[in-house]
């Protein structure tokens, strides 16, 4: 298996506290993702990064911010979360990007209550 | 927005027959790709098709493509208990950082 961690693999928040999630990755990959799955809509991608500190937003990125000080790490915040913010995040990593596979971590589910 | 499509939404079969998933994308593409996730658990990558590419197969997996249709297939032979999961098939795109696109899934069960 790649070697990506994330943590916490579960988490149950309330309502307007800030939320880190950290992806951790062992492959040197340049690429990183953070994606949400919901029923019903798939995979949606919130933001991703090419590089340290280059990353840009995704479909869904309103209500999260990221970072990517080192090459390992792509940290994901809630700013202040929202019960729509419930959901299973994961973080995908990828060496090429074009005609490349991902790997995927195993996911943290949030709970914001 | 998703960019593919997946059909049918949940596909139920015994084991050793054969499954076909389908996916329909909107827009241009680099590769098509599709992955298996378990009940759970993370995605898992299954196989890539280039855009210059009609065909591949895996062990017993077998995926096709047309660009010109936009559309994908993906064909488990010999289905296995152990092949319950659902599939997606992802396309990549040079926007967004080489991001892939998702469809909603086929939901997969295999019973014995």
């Amino acid at each position: 298996d790649a070697g990506i961690t994330q943590s916490p693999r579960h988490k149950v928040t309330e309502t307007g506290t800030p939320v880190t999630l950290r992806c951790h990755q062992t492959e040197n990959h340049r690429y990183m993702y953070w994606y949400r799955q919901d029923p019903g809509h798939g995979l949606r991608l919130i933001h991703y990064s090419y590089g340290v500190k280059d990353t840009d937003k995704g479909e869904v990125s309103d209500g999260y911010s990221v970072s990517r000080s080192k090459t390992e790490d792509f940290l994901l915040t809630l700013e202040s979360a929202t019960s729509s913010q419930t959901s299973v995040y994961f973080c995908a990593i990828s060496a090429k990007g074009e005609n490349t596979e991902a790997f995927f971590g195993q996911g943290t589910r949030l709970t914001v209550v | 927005s998703q960019q593919g499509e997946e059909d049918p939404q949940a596909l139920s079969i015994q084991e050793g027959e054969n499954a076909t998933m389908n996916c329909s994308y909107k827009t241009s593409i680099n590769n098509l790709q599709w992955y298996r996730q378990n009940s759970g658990r993370g995605l898992v990558h299954l196989i890539l098709i280039r855009s210059n590419e009609r065909e591949k197969h895996s062990g017993r997996l077998r995926v096709t493509l047309d660009t010109s249709k936009k559309s994908s297939s993906l064909l488990i032979t010999a289905s296995r208990a152990a092949d319950t999961a659902s599939y997606f098939c992802a396309t990549g795109h040079s926007n967004s950082g080489y991001a892939l696109n998702f469809g909603k899934g086929t939901s997969l069960l295999v019973t014995p």
